[in-house]
């Protein structure tokens, strides 16, 4: 089956590091990407949803000024936390999607700011 | 803001029992139902896509049912096994302009006991 990788598992750092996080898919062209947010005991709630060469399309609610979203080719898109305080601290979590593919999805990153 | 709920939060069943549990969605706006399964430390597994009223899925024992007129979806699993222990998520594909978007639901969260 489809393979998406998503690095680094588990991210611990001090308020107002940025962080990035990569998705790539393995062995298909992933044309859109999406990344969610999971808080403990609620739904995967969608953030962004990014096309490859385009700017990513955020969900109401989501600053994209603080959650950016990089799709530079087919295969990876990169979501860089910056500034990140401790409301930020979260499960996050991409997909990706191909032509006609269903969503594949990552191992997820549990992020923790101190 | 698009309403899917799943029932009931968790299940403890015996090994060899069979359950199931429900996904309900909007029923205006229909394009997909996904069926994931998640186990820990894992990504979320894709189960089943099901697109048609009536549809019925399966995949060993386990297997789906769509009723996109009056919104919910069940899933089943026959002789449940520990290895079924998981999370497992439904998510509402809605067509137009949220084409390819998931509304994933809180989860139904199974343990399956030797």
């Amino acid at each position: 089956g489809a393979v998406v990788s998503q690095h680094p598992s588990r991210v611990i750092c001090k308020s107002g590091t940025s962080v990035k996080i990569e998705c790539r898919s393995l062995d298909f062209q992933a044309t859109t990407m999406f990344w969610y947010r999971q808080f403990p005991k609620q739904s995967l709630m969608l953030m962004a949803t990014s096309n490859e060469g385009s700017k990513a399309t955020y969900e109401q609610g989501v600053e994209k000024d603080k959650f950016l979203i990089n799709h530079a080719s087919l295969t990876l898109s990169t979501l860089t936390v910056t500034s990140a305080h401790p409301e930020d601290s979260s499960f996050y979590i991409c997909s990706a999607s191909g032509n006609k593919q269903p969503q594949h999805f990552g191992d997820g990153t549990r992020l923790s700011i101190l | 803001i698009l309403n899917v709920e799943q029932s009931p939060q968790s299940l403890h069943v015996q090994e060899g029992d069979s359950t199931n549990f429900t996904c309900s969605f909007p029923s205006s706006n229909f394009y997909a139902l996904h069926w994931y399964r998640w186990e820990t430390a894992k990504s979320p597994e894709a189960l089943f896509v099901m697109t048609l009223n009536g549809d019925e899925k399966k995949k060993g024992r386990i297997s789906a049912t769509l009723n996109t007129k009056e919104g919910y979806s069940y899933l089943y699993i026959k002789g449940s096994q520990p290895e079924d222990s998981a999370t497992y998520l439904c998510a509402f594909n809605a067509g137009g302009t949220s084409y390819g978007k998931l509304t994933f639901g809180q989860g139904t969260i199974l343990t399956v006991h030797p």
